[in-house]
């Protein structure tokens, strides 16, 4: 495979469920990054990997927990969650993280998420 | 953190026109990309620009630096051009702007 994948596509789950989001990168990047799109919104940063390590959370529940185990997979635990996380959730993966002369961010196809 | 602002925010074209999308930004930014995201969610990649003019067929940007702005050019327009396009440039992150949602109409 190539580029960047995503499982599951689709997810519904209720409030009490644990799940998980999977997005694994075959570029070659150090970069991973979670972001959310709901409806009529624009995307929002949620969480920034560099080197498997977080260098970026934008202010996100803890509901939300995200894993990297190494440079190519990036996981975002749920727990617990509320309706109006319903939402896509988009990974992308870049070459470096934050500022650089070049860092192109590429993205998976997102998991379109469904809380009950 | 930088603001982006795209517009306009909703363009409607019959198939065959031509259009100009602009982004406007806040701040000096070491990159800027241009992104088309289809009806299924997926982001697609146009355009890497920080500055400068590419093309690619029937789509060309342009990206002013010193004056901050960048301006995406869809020509001889067709249905699969519909969906949202996003510009989305880096400062001390990723900073995406509101999108413009293109429906071209046969």
């Amino acid at each position: 495979e190539t580029g960047v994948t995503q499982t599951p596509r689709h997810l519904v789950m209720g409030m009490t469920n644990k799940k998980s989001l999977k997005c694994e990168q075959h570029l070659g990047h150090n970069a991973m990054y979670w972001y959310k799109q709901s409806a009529k919104k624009p995307l929002e940063l949620m969480f920034v990997y560099s080197l498997e390590e977080r260098v970026e959370n934008n202010s996100v529940p803890s509901r939300f927990s995200p894993e990297c185990p190494n440079s190519s997979h990036l996981f975002l635990h749920l727990h617990t969650l509320q309706p109006e996380d319903s939402a896509l959730y988009l990974c992308a993966s870049s070459r470096l993280a934050g500022m650089s002369s070049y860092n192109e961010q590429f993205f998976g196809p997102g998991t379109r998420l469904t809380v009950l | 953190g930088i603001q982006v602002e795209q517009s306009p925010p909703d363009l409607i074209l019959q198939e065959g026109a031509n259009s100009t999308l602009r982004c406007n930004f806040s701040d000096s930014v070491n990159n800027l990309q241009w992104f088309h995201q289809n009806p299924w969610g997926q982001l697609i990649n146009l355009f890497y620009i920080p500055s400068g003019t590419k093309q690619n067929g029937r789509l060309s940007a342009t990206t002013v630096a010193t004056e901050r702005y960048s301006l995406l050019y869809i020509s001889s327009s067709q249905t699969t051009d519909s969906g949202v396009y996003f510009c989305a440039v880096t400062g001390n992150q990723f900073y995406f702007g509101t999108g413009t949602s293109l429906t071209v109409i046969p």
